[in-house]
């Protein structure tokens, strides 16, 4: 069975400072891919990035960077210099091998405060 | 490009009642999943509608069913509603063929809100 744990439930930062979501994963599958996803009020997911698990490569695009450790089972998220407008639930995901449907953390809710 | 689009985008049903929810892919999208997110928690897969058949299914009693058509659109019916029937229901497409269904990225809808009293 596959399980995504995001153990923050709320983080409230104020704006400019950077901040962390974190993101653990347990799979048997051997290949997998990663997903972190937004969801404003409106209630829309918004895709952000997608990582198989042959590419530990780190990635960073504007203010987001994401760190993936296959080590410790681990993708994690960061923004750095937070906006008002990033304040959203977020989501990590992990779809295994057979492709049965994106499993989903519980979400970590972002405020950031002005 | 026309995104993934569902309606209603909100709906009130009472306890034993039927209900279908509706959803049109993205534009050269084949693949159709859907998802029920209760508050306060993650989606939960449903199913997935591939070239207009079942190809994975989540956890979720037979009263709940679904369709592809053609055009790669979707419902989703669910029967027999029960209380916690309520939730956010979200379709998703994606391109791609059975083989690349683990690794295509899913584009959700804004989500149909169902209400059962």
């Amino acid at each position: 069975a596959q399980k995504v744990t995001q153990a923050q439930t709320e983080i409230s930062v104020v704006e400019k400072e950077d901040v962390t979501l974190d993101c653990v994963y347990e799979t048997r599958d051997t290949t997998y891919y990663l997903f972190w996803y937004k969801q404003p009020p409106s209630g829309e997911l918004v895709f952000l990035i997608r990582r198989n698990s042959f590419d530990e490569q780190n990635e960073i695009s504007g203010r987001y960077s994401w760190n993936f450790q296959k080590s410790t089972s681990s993708f994690n998220f960061t923004i750095t210099a937070s906006q008002v407008v990033d304040s959203a639930v977020y989501f990590c995901a992990l779809n295994g091998y057979r492709g049965d449907g994106l499993t989903f953390g519980k979400g970590t809710h972002l405020i950031i405060q002005p | 490009e026309t995104g993934v689009t569902q309606s209603p985008t909100h709906l009130i049903k009472t306890r034993g009642q039927q209900v279908t929810l509706r959803c049109s892919s993205q534009s050269g999208h084949n693949t159709v999943s859907w998802y029920q997110q209760a508050l306060g928690q993650g989606p939960q897969f449903i199913f997935q509608y591939y070239r207009e058949e079942e190809n994975g299914r989540g956890n979720f009693p037979p009263r709940f069913s679904g369709l592809q058509f053609p055009n790669y659109s979707s419902e989703l019916n669910v029967n027999a509603l029960e209380l916690d029937d309520s939730a956010l229901y979200l379709c998703a497409s994606s391109p791609g063929t059975p083989r690349t269904r683990h690794s295509d990225t899913q584009y959700f809808g804004p989500g149909t809100r169902l209400t059962v009293l």
